[in-house]
């Protein structure tokens, strides 16, 4: 079992729909929780980071995370083309400063 | 700031032979990162230092690979000697001491062919 899990999509969505994007995490000690976003050819770059049970919100970016169910989640309201990227789920494993990536899921927001 | 910087930008090379991957953090942060980027694998942590230190060198493939920092505005990944499935985007990554974000600062990375 991979320690971050995501689809790899793509994920389709219309300009203007919600996007939901969705991670699961196999290490129980993990307390901090990131989205990194990826454009094609580019590097990551952080978006959102959450660190407690329950939405985190920043500006169209929610986060979500259920630490019981070893989830995380981005909502993306009002998905614009410009969203379209990479969306990399990450967790910080238990006392220690590496971050572990999932595979990504990627994201293709039609005009 | 210029950011975290890498070079080569490009890397074409025959196998067997070594590859020098370079990397200047962000001054001030002394935590840096070495990931490897596969459409298969992901990004995969290779190792990491603090304070010029090697930390967690478990993500390193092969005895084929090693990283050295020898100060605090310098690393290094060699791979020596270099094989086709070394092929991937090499990531430097840095980050400040002190943050719980954990903010990873990612170089432009070194987009390595091995024919």
């Amino acid at each position: 079992q991979k320690e971050v899990e995501q689809n790899s999509g793509p994920l389709s969505v219309p300009e203007g729909a919600i996007a939901s994007l969705n991670c699961t995490y196999s290490d129980r000690g993990s307390q901090s929780f990131f989205w990194y976003r990826q454009y094609s050819g580019k590097s990551p770059e952080l978006i959102m980071s959450i660190y407690s049970n329950g939405d985190k919100e920043d500006g169209r970016f929610t986060a979500q995370l259920n630490k019981a169910s070893q989830y995380v989640s981005l909502l993306i309201r009002d998905s614009q083309p410009s969203d379209s990227a990479t969306y990399l789920c990450a967790t910080l494993n238990t006392g220690f400063q590496k971050l572990v990536f999932g595979t990504g899921t990627r994201l293709l927001v039609s005009p | 700031d210029a950011g975290v910087i890498q070079s080569p930008r490009h890397e074409v090379t025959e196998m067997g032979q070594e590859v020098t991957l370079r990397c200047k953090p962000i001054s001030g942060h002394d935590y840096l990162f070495w990931y490897r980027q596969t459409m298969m694998r992901g990004l995969e942590l290779l190792i990491y230092f603090n304070n010029n230190v090697p930390i967690d060198d478990s993500g390193m493939p092969e005895d084929r690979f090693s990283a050295k920092m020898p100060n605090a505005s310098f690393s290094t990944l060699k791979i020596q000697p270099s094989e086709p499935r070394d092929s991937a985007v090499y990531f430097c990554a840095s980050s400040r001491p002190g943050l719980p974000e954990q903010k990873l600062f990612f170089g432009s990375g070194t987009q390595l062919s091995v024919l």
